[in-house]
């Protein structure tokens, strides 16, 4: 069965520092990868998504960077972080199936404090 | 551009009662796909059914069941005989085309919270 990871579980971080967040899935291949930010009450809005080792596109333009090295691997980054960076970050896969439309999974996410 | 409207911020329901979780949605897509996710205060947002905008019959996934009504435009979530178990944030979604190449995103409603009394 398929499980995806994501770590930290917590992170509080002052306003400036560096960011990474990493996300791993086990029992697929070359599954699609998204980035998700939750706002405190909010729905989520897609970050990242990627295909494919190194192919990675960016749904909102911001101060946050994405990477895919391995394929089961997905890494949420930024260089200095702002006070609106803070939120839930929840990483997702989903596989290719016959039909076009297929579900997406989550995994546990991160909460991000920026103080 | 597509739409996800919940308009419900917040539902009560008497425990072992059936609820209906409101969703409506706006889409010039002719392929897409509906989602219901559950969030319970852990965070981990957990997929609980899939309608195919093709699909003639309603999903149905043992105590959850989408009442789908294409013409108009509403996917609504019935649970049946709830538990307090089923207490979270209910998030309706709608797949669709990120590029040519069949790649997904998923659009999120603002959420219900339901509330399960005992």
């Amino acid at each position: 069965s398929q499980t995806i990871h994501q770590w930290p579980a917590t992170l509080v971080q002052p306003v400036g520092s560096p960011l990474s967040l990493e996300c791993t899935v086990e029992g697929t291949s070359n599954p699609n990868l998204y980035w998700y930010r939750q706002a405190a009450g909010r729905g989520l809005q897609l970050l990242f998504y990627s295909v494919g080792i190194g192919q990675i596109s960016s749904e909102v333009p911001q101060n946050l960077s994405a990477s895919r090295p391995q394929d089961r691997q997905f890494i949420l980054s930024s260089k200095k972080l702002l006070l609106s960076d803070s939120g839930f970050y929840l990483c997702a896969w989903s596989a290719a199936r016959d039909r076009l439309l297929y579900e997406q999974y989550f995994g546990p996410g991160t909460r991000l404090t920026v103080t | 551009a597509q739409k996800i409207t919940q308009t419900q911020p917040g539902m009560f329901v008497q425990e072992k009662e059936a609820v209906t979780l409101d969703c409506t949605y706006d889409t010039s897509d002719q392929s897409y796909g509906l989602f219901w996710y559950k969030q319970p205060s852990s965070g981990e947002m957990i997929f609980l059914i899939y309608q195919g905008s093709y699909d003639e019959q309603n999903a149905t996934e043992g105590r959850y069941s989408l009442n789908f009504q294409k013409a108009r435009k509403s996917a609504n979530l019935v649970i049946s005989a709830s538990q307090l178990g089923d207490s979270a944030m209910y998030f309706c979604a709608m797949s669709g085309l990120i590029s040519n190449f069949g790649n997904e995103k998923l659009t999120f409603g603002t959420g219900t919270r339901l509330t399960i009394i005992p």
